[in-house]
């Protein structure tokens, strides 16, 4: 079966760095996708991952292992706007463009 | 780039009726579009998947008819919620894959409330 696991939540401290991790078991691998979603509204991409390694986007990075079938979310400086849903997604098959979808971590930011 | 609007972002209808939500690319053409819904605190459920031109691929458990797909252009699909009932009260989105890796944009989605 086809399987994305993520925390159900986590919290962080203003200006602080955090790391939110995502496994999968998927029949295939074509990449790796992180959104952003706050609340009420649509996601929103953030960044992509096909190859091993760490893509870096300004305050958001993001690393791939596909050995392990693990990927990393990593956000520093963390601002007060941060706070939102982090959902990982697998594309699986090259032959259409259909995504994989984790429940996503809710991802609050304190003081 | 890669903007995809909705509309109606937000809709009150009457349990019976039918609703119709449109998703439109606005600066590149889509072949395929998807429909997800999302109940609060939850997670994204992918509906259907909209092909320009054929039938749409619905997912497992989604009724075909109740949940009528149009995907006519490039650019544009619509969703059909025939005969509304309050548990179909929900946040509807679409989406675009742009691109050769396929990232999905989303349109701002829908917010239906059945009475």
């Amino acid at each position: 079966g086809q399987n994305i696991d993520q925390p159900t939540e986590m919290t962080a401290t203003e200006g602080a760095i955090v790391q939110i991790n995502c496994t999968y078991q998927t029949s295939g691998f074509n990449g790796l996708f992180w959104y952003q979603q706050h609340a009420g509204e649509a996601p929103t991409f953030l960044s992509y991952n096909v190859l091993d390694g760490l893509e870096e986007k300004g305050r958001f990075s993001s690393f791939l292992s596909r050995s392990k079938g693990y990927s990393y979310l990593l956000l520093k400086e963390l601002q007060m706007k941060d706070s939102a849903s982090y959902l990982c997604a697998v594309r699986a098959r090259q032959s259409n463009y259909q995504l994989i979808w984790g429940a996503g971590t809710k991802l609050i930011i304190k003081p | 780039g890669a903007v995809v609007s909705q509309h109606p972002s937000w809709v009150i209808c009457k349990s019976g009726t039918s609703v119709k939500i449109e998703c439109r690319s606005l600066d590149f053409q889509a072949t395929t579009m998807f429909w997800y819904r999302q109940f609060p605190k939850q997670s994204l459920m992918l509906m259907a998947t909209s092909n320009e031109g054929s039938k749409a691929t619905y997912e497992q458990g989604v009724e075909k008819d109740k949940f009528l797909i149009n995907h006519a252009s490039l650019t544009l699909s619509t969703l059909t919620v025939t005969s509304a009932h309050p548990e179909d009260s929900s946040f509807y989105i679409c989406s675009a894959p742009v691109r050769t890796a396929g990232e999905q944009y989303f349109g701002p989605g829908t917010r239906l409330t059945v009475t």
